[in-house]
């Protein structure tokens, strides 16, 4: 069964700075895709990023970027020069191919709070 | 574009009642999602379809029911609401990952439900 691990339920990064934002993940199938989610205190999903696991560089998205590490099944998110408008819930995402393509798991979240 | 549209967005249910909650999209996706999202949680996978005439379940598929008998739309439906169910729904699309491209879910903005 596909997992997702967020293990910070709480971050603070000072305004201009980059963070780091850790998710882990099992599964037992090849083919993959990773996610991030931004969630602001008004509810909406808006999605930042995307990391397919036979891609071979990192994705990158503006100020977002992908840290993949493969044999560590982790997918970090970083959030180069934070401003205080990223402040929300970040989520991490799985969907897996094959067979079991459609089934996506999220994680519990991390709450980022930018500090001025 | 309207993308994904939900309705309603609130509703306060009695204990026993039965409602639909009605998901539709026009990005043409062949692939649509329920989820439901406690608070201070990340998003669990109730049904998904990855076309008309096709659903399978989640994580979470107990006390719901869906249907797909078009690719627009795609609902929802909770017979003998109980306070379990209270929560935010969330119905998202994505593009059939083997027509190439990100598989991007596309979100809709959340029905907020509560059951007394």
């Amino acid at each position: 069964a596909q997992k997702i691990t967020q293990t910070q339920p709480g971050m603070f990064v000072q305004e201009k700075e980059a963070v780091t934002l850790d998710c882990t993940y099992d599964t037992s199938d090849p083919s993959y895709g990773l996610f991030w989610y931004k969630q602001p205190s008004s509810g909406e999903m808006i999605f930042l990023i995307y990391q397919g696991s036979y891609d071979q560089q990192n994705a990158t998205e503006g100020r977002y970027s992908l840290n993949f590490q493969k044999a560590r099944k982790s997918a970090n998110l970083v959030i180069s020069a934070s401003q205080l408008g990223d402040s929300a819930m970040y989520f991490c995402a799985m969907r897996e191919g094959g067979t079991n393509a459609g089934k996506s798991t999220f994680g519990d979240g991390t709450t980022l709070t930018v500090k001025p | 574009n309207a993308g994904v549209t939900q309705t309603p967005k609130f509703r306060i249910l009695k204990i026993g009642q039965s409602m639909t909650l009605q998901c539709t999209q026009d990005m043409n996706h062949n692939y649509m999602y329920w989820y439901r999202q406690d608070p201070g949680m990340g998003l669990k996978l109730i049904y998904y379809s990855v076309g008309a005439g096709i659903t399978d379940k989640g994580e979470v598929p107990n006390g719901y029911n869906v249907s797909r008998s078009t690719t627009e739309d795609f609902p929802l439906r909770l017979e003998l609401a109980a306070p379990s169910q209270t929560s935010v729904y969330f119905c998202a699309s994505s593009q059939d990952m083997a027509a190439g491209g990100v598989d991007t879910q596309y979100f809709g903005p959340g029905t907020r439900l509560t059951v007394l």
